[in-house]
């Protein structure tokens, strides 16, 4: 199976921030890396699809770029309605795996 | 706009088998792949596997040898089989639409889930 390593695993900022996750993985997956938004209680939500491609209706001010192995998804400056647990996925090989997660929190 | 709503028991014995169904509405089950994913509580997310609508599946070798996935287009359903649960595959369990194109694949929608208990 591939790896998806997360970084970090938690992450506090303030709004208007610019956030910043990173995720790894084990072995080359091109662009087939997917990015998600999950809030307490919800079914996560498709943000990025293909590394870098921004879903429909989807703010602009979440973006993803990377291949290879190493990804970035940038939240541009940081919303309250962006408290949430993010992740990464990839669909270059069955089975597809996530990364372990990102919470993102307020300070 | 194409929705999907999971159903089955919430709460199901150790050693029995698990089954739910995803009703997919607003479109046809006939032109996708559809994926269970799975979430224990307070954990990350599992693929569990999925299913093309010409019937042939794909599954997670962690859980290759208890799952079985099925698709009736006749009622626009697709349905998840998990035999022999323990208190492990106690999950909230989601089903997605697997969109896949040239360049990409990715689960563009998805039910709300439900939450699965097993125990005695």
């Amino acid at each position: 199976d591939i790896q998806m390593t997360q970084s970090p695993s938690s992450l506090s900022a303030s709004v208007g921030d610019r956030v910043t996750i990173t995720c790894q993985a084990s072995q080359d997956i091109n662009n087939y890396l997917n990015w998600f938004q999950q809030k307490p209680g919800k079914a996560p939500n498709l943000l990025i699809y293909g590394a870098s491609n921004l879903e429909t209706g989807v703010p602009s001010r979440f973006s993803g770029s990377g291949s290879g192995t190493d990804f970035t998804f940038t939240i541009s400056s940081l919303q309250p309605e962006d408290i949430a647990t993010y992740y990464c996925q990839q669909s270059h090989n069955l089975p597809y795996t996530f990364g372990q997660g990102t919470k993102l929190e307020i300070k | 706009q194409v929705q999907l709503q999971e159903s089955g028991p919430g709460l199901v014995k150790p050693s029995e088998t698990l089954s739910l169904t995803c009703t997919v509405s607003g479109g046809s089950i006939s032109s996708s792949y559809w994926s269970w994913i799975r979430q224990p509580p307070g954990k990350g997310l599992e693929w569990i596997g999925n299913i093309y609508y010409s019937q042939s599946t794909n599954y997670n070798p962690s859980l290759k040898s208890r799952v079985t996935i099925s698709l009736d287009t006749s009622k626009n359903q697709f349905s998840l089989n998990l035999s022999a649960v323990t208190a492990a595959d106690t999950a909230v369990y989601y089903c997605a639409r697997d969109s896949v194109s040239a360049t990409s694949d990715a689960f563009d929608i998805w039910g709300q889930g439900t939450m699965v208990t097993v125990s005695s």
